[in-house]
């Protein structure tokens, strides 16, 4: 049971760029959500989903856009490439009201 | 003001003693909570949840005061691997969303 799977582990993008970094849970779950962490700010919404078909935003989506094709699979795109979006990403999913359990995380910079 | 806020430490203490953290969350319509544990550069690994009538796990005891709305935290006879920094997490029953607190940094000194 391989749980949360997240790739990269680390990425470094110039200013402008664009990529998608992925999340794949094998759980069943219905809620996946990604994160990014600040040193400081502790975890902060990003997007989440409830369902496949079914995203929204939470507390920080400015230059991130989230689908939801299948249950399995949550991928976050950034858009064009910010030095502000340098942060550490993690991708969660929880049935409800349960534990949430994490991927490894990303580490982006963007220069 | 956060919705959940914690002490950010860190909290430097001797191999053996004892250390307790709160953390307060604003929304009283938050219904559970929980404690996550994250080591340095990993993800954020459950602890415990935290239940009304308070619940412990080995050294770990986790209590809930709804009254004062805060959650706490007890290790005892803290141990060198108990150096991490500790989430808290309110949740509200509608829904999965779940609030994070910055975490406390926890460092056990031999």
């Amino acid at each position: 049971n391989a749980g949360v799977t997240q790739t990269p582990k680390f990425q470094v993008l110039k200013t402008g760029q664009s990529m998608t970094l992925q999340c794949a849970q094998d759980m069943n779950h219905e809620y996946m959500s990604w994160y990014r962490q600040d040193p400081g700010m502790g975890l902060r919404l990003i997007h989440y989903s409830v369902g496949a078909g079914i995203t929204d935003q939470g507390e920080v989506p400015n230059g991130y856009n989230v689908s939801r094709s299948t249950t399995e699979d949550f991928p976050l795109r950034l858009l064009s490439a910010a030095p502000s979006q340098t942060s550490v990403y993690f991708c969660a999913s929880l049935a409800e009201n349960t534990e949430a359990f994490f991927g490894q995380g990303t580490r982006l910079t963007v220069v | 003001r956060k919705e959940v806020e914690q002490d950010p430490g860190p909290f430097n203490v001797p191999e053996g003693a004892t250390v307790a953290f709160n953390c307060t969350y604003s929304n009283s319509a938050s219904q559970s909570f929980f404690w996550y544990r994250q080591d340095c550069r990993k993800e954020p690994k459950l602890l415990m949840s935290v239940y009304s009538s308070g619940n412990e796990d080995g050294r770990f005891t986790a209590q809930l005061n709804r009254a004062s709305q805060y959650i706490s935290l007890l290790i005892r006879d803290s141990k060198l691997s108990d150096s991490a920094t500790y989430l808290c997490v309110a949740s509200m029953d509608s829904n999965y969303q779940l609030i994070w607190g910055a975490g406390t940094k926890l460092i056990i000194k031999p």
